[in-house]
């Protein structure tokens, strides 16, 4: 089955520690998503990359950063720089950035927390 | 930036009435989208409106927009229990043009009782 996997499903980070998000997909798309989701909102954009070795900076990317080394695989690194890290984060692809009438595809998250 | 704004933040209705969503954005657009959350879930893609259609449906799914409103409505006929779920508008901005680019609406919460 094609889809979008995201793990781990909980982690949790400590003071001053970066952690890693991973985000992998067999769907053949070149473009990836990293949003951000507090409780009763709605999705924030991170970061994002529309072709391999090339991403952009989304609406929140302070405190993150992400690679795309590989067509399949777009990690997110939160890092001690992001002081309230603690979120719902989701990952989507979609098939083609250049052309805007694409659904995108989400993995189902990883939550984040401080301990 | 958040361009989208929802409307109900929550409705709550029995089964098999109708439940209708409102979005709200404020620029120019190259299409609008409705996607699906359950609970602790990813989102899932309903329909994908473009600007220059005024209406479209997908089985229980009916969307329209208005882009001289800038609005557009999610209408779910003869609702089940298992809609219940957050509903999210997204609009692809084309004074980004980027394609692909997203804003999200916050979302209503629907609840669909037995």
């Amino acid at each position: 089955d094609g889809g979008i996997t995201q793990s781990p499903k909980y982690l949790f980070r400590k003071e001053g520690q970066n952690v890693t998000l991973s985000c992998e997909q067999n769907l053949n798309h070149d473009a990836m998503y990293w949003y951000r989701q507090d409780p009763g909102q709605g999705l924030r954009l991170i970061y994002y990359s529309q072709i391999v070795n090339d991403f952009q900076k989304g609406d929140i990317a302070e405190g993150y950063s992400v690679s795309r080394e590989k067509k399949e695989s777009f990690p997110l690194t939160v890092t001690s720089a992001q002081k309230n890290p603690t979120a719902f984060y989701l990952c989507a692809s979609s098939l083609d950035a250049r052309n805007s009438n694409q659904p995108q595809h989400f993995g189902d998250g990883t939550r984040l927390s401080i301990l | 930036s958040q361009q989208g704004e929802e409307d109900p933040q929550a409705l709550s209705i029995q089964e098999g009435e109708n439940a209708t969503m409102n979005c709200s954005y404020k620029t120019s657009i190259n299409n609008l989208q409705w996607y699906r959350q359950n609970s602790g879930r990813g989102l899932v893609h309903l329909i994908l409106i473009r600007s220059n259609e005024r209406e479209k449906h997908s089985g229980r799914l009916r969307v329209t927009l208005d882009t001289s409103k800038k609005s557009s409505s999610l209408l779910i006929t003869a609702s089940r229990a298992a809609d219940t779920a957050s509903y999210f508008c997204a609009t692809d901005p084309d004074v980004y043009n980027q394609g692909g680019k997203l804003i999200f609406g916050q979302g209503t919460e629907l609840s669909v009782k037995p």
